[in-house]
């Protein structure tokens, strides 16, 4: 049972342009969500959360998007640039979720020069 | 850097053999998470643990266990490895002192990748 789901393997951006990852999710408990990004051969890094009492969060680049109703989160990085090609790993959870992380399967995003 | 090692980098050994991964916490903090990822998969949240007490078990094999110690690392066993048991295995820490830790932020160390051959 996927509880989070982001629905494209890959994605090519070109440099410059915006890049808009999606993720979405069944669980309506889930009240916390985050994304972190992945490089190769390193640890997932922590970029950017949203809780449900909100529908958006920006940090520079990045903003979170949540839309409760449909159960979807995107994240837009503008504009994107070569090093954020990387992994990017959705994930949600919940207060009684026994503090896990519920993790989508990632989305490779590849900017192109 | 995110100030999470482990150790080994590279694990390679039989099926039915035993390993033990270690993981050293960023600096203060509390909470120590494992993760499994195998191929082109999410990561499956395995066992916390916060300071020293097991928190919270996920989808954790009765194979495999895990355990923090009174200087806060910890380390994963797995004993009678299968070939399905190939996979990254991360460890995270967070501080674990805020009132919602479950909103706590996980800083992932590189992960070990173990091959069952």
């Amino acid at each position: 049972d996927q509880q989070v789901k982001q629905n494209s393997p890959s994605l090519s951006v070109q440099e410059g342009r915006i890049s808009i990852l999606n993720c979405d999710y069944t669980n309506s408990m889930f009240d916390y969500f985050l994304w972190y990004k992945k490089y190769p051969a390193e640890g997932p890094t922590f970029l950017i959360s949203i809780s449900s009492i909100k529908d958006k969060n920006e940090d520079g680049r990045f903003t979170v998007f949540l839309n409760k109703s449909a159960k979807h989160l995107s994240l837009h990085i503008v504009p994107s640039q070569p090093g954020d090609s990387a992994v990017y790993f959705c994930a949600a959870s919940y207060m009684d979720s026994n503090y896990q992380l519920i993790w989508g399967a990632g989305t490779k995003l590849i900017i192109k020069p | 850097d995110s100030g999470v090692t482990q150790t080994p980098k590279h694990l390679i050994t039989a099926t039915g053999q035993r390993v033990t991964l270690r993981c050293s916490p960023r600096s203060g903090d509390l909470s120590v998470y494992w993760y499994q990822q195998s191929l082109d998969q999410g990561l499956q949240f395995l066992i916390q643990y916060y300071n020293g007490e097991e928190r919270a078990k996920g989808n954790i094999l009765e194979r495999f266990s895990a355990q923090q110690f009174p200087d806060l690392h910890s380390e994963l066993n797995l004993s009678s490895l299968e070939l399905g048991d190939s996979a990254l295995y991360f460890c995270a820490s967070s501080a674990g002192t805020s009132g919602g830790l479950y909103t706590d932020t996980q800083y992932f160390g590189p992960g070990t990748r173990l091959t069952v051959l």
